[in-house]
């Protein structure tokens, strides 16, 4: 089965632009959940989505937002980029259930300038 | 919330010796705890995971150990060799939150041959 996939890998922006990531989940996983990685705060949830629905939202400002299609692929996107909002965005995919196990894509690399 | 404390932040080995990383996790209603390994430019890759009704579970040289009643868990790597240098982290998930996973700060494992 192929893995969890993320595009674009890299993404150079400047401040106030918005930005707009994609992911894939791995075949038969409903569930999908974005998290931001920096060296000061680490890996912190933003959001997780299912059939489509959001279905928990972590502590980030409203500039942060996502979506699910009915083929499971997310996207989120971020507006009025900051220079803090440089980091790895994971996405994570699951089955359906709250018992399931996570697996991670290999991230985007936003640098905000 | 919740939170989930990891130590050390970085650990040296010798090849060939054992690794332990340990968790607090402060919600007692967290029931599933996986472990993460992230290697450079990668996203993270599940290693080992255990849930809230078992107390041990080892997969080769990978063991975790769970104890509810401390509200701790603990990584341990024996016969470490250098491909398993690596960030390595630990999370918690609470039931019912779905798939949101709290991480911990990461342990930078270096394995000197």
């Amino acid at each position: 089965k192929a893995g969890v996939t993320q595009t674009p890998r890299y993404l150079i922006k400047t401040r106030g632009q918005q930005v707009t990531l994609s992911c894939s989940p791995i075949s038969g996983h409903r569930s999908v959940s974005w998290y931001q990685q920096t060296p000061g705060q680490g890996l912190q949830f933003l959001f997780e989505y299912f059939s489509e629905t959001q279905r928990n939202k972590g502590n980030f400002p409203g500039r942060f937002s996502g979506r699910q299609f009915s083929n499971s692929r997310s996207e989120m996107n971020v507006s009025t980029l900051e220079l803090g909002d440089s980091a790895l965005y994971l996405c994570a995919s699951s089955l359906a259930d709250g018992l399931a196990t996570p697996y991670f894509g290999p991230g985007t690399r936003l640098l905000v300038l | 919330g919740e939170n989930v404390e990891q130590h050390p932040s970085t650990l040296s080995v010798q090849e060939g010796d054992s690794a332990v990383i340990k968790c607090t996790y402060s919600d007692s209603a967290s029931n599933y705890f996986p472990w993460y390994k992230q290697e450079l430019g990668k996203g993270p890759q599940l290693i080992i995971d255990i849930r809230s009704n078992v107390g041990e579970k080892k997969d080769q040289r990978i063991a975790v150990t769970l104890n509810k009643t401390a509200k701790h868990f603990s990584l341990h790597i024996t016969e470490t060799q250098p491909e398993d240098s690596a960030v390595y982290f630990c999370a918690a998930r609470i039931y019912n939150q779905g798939g949101k996973l709290i991480f911990g700060q990461g342990t930078e494992l270096s394995v000197k041959p």
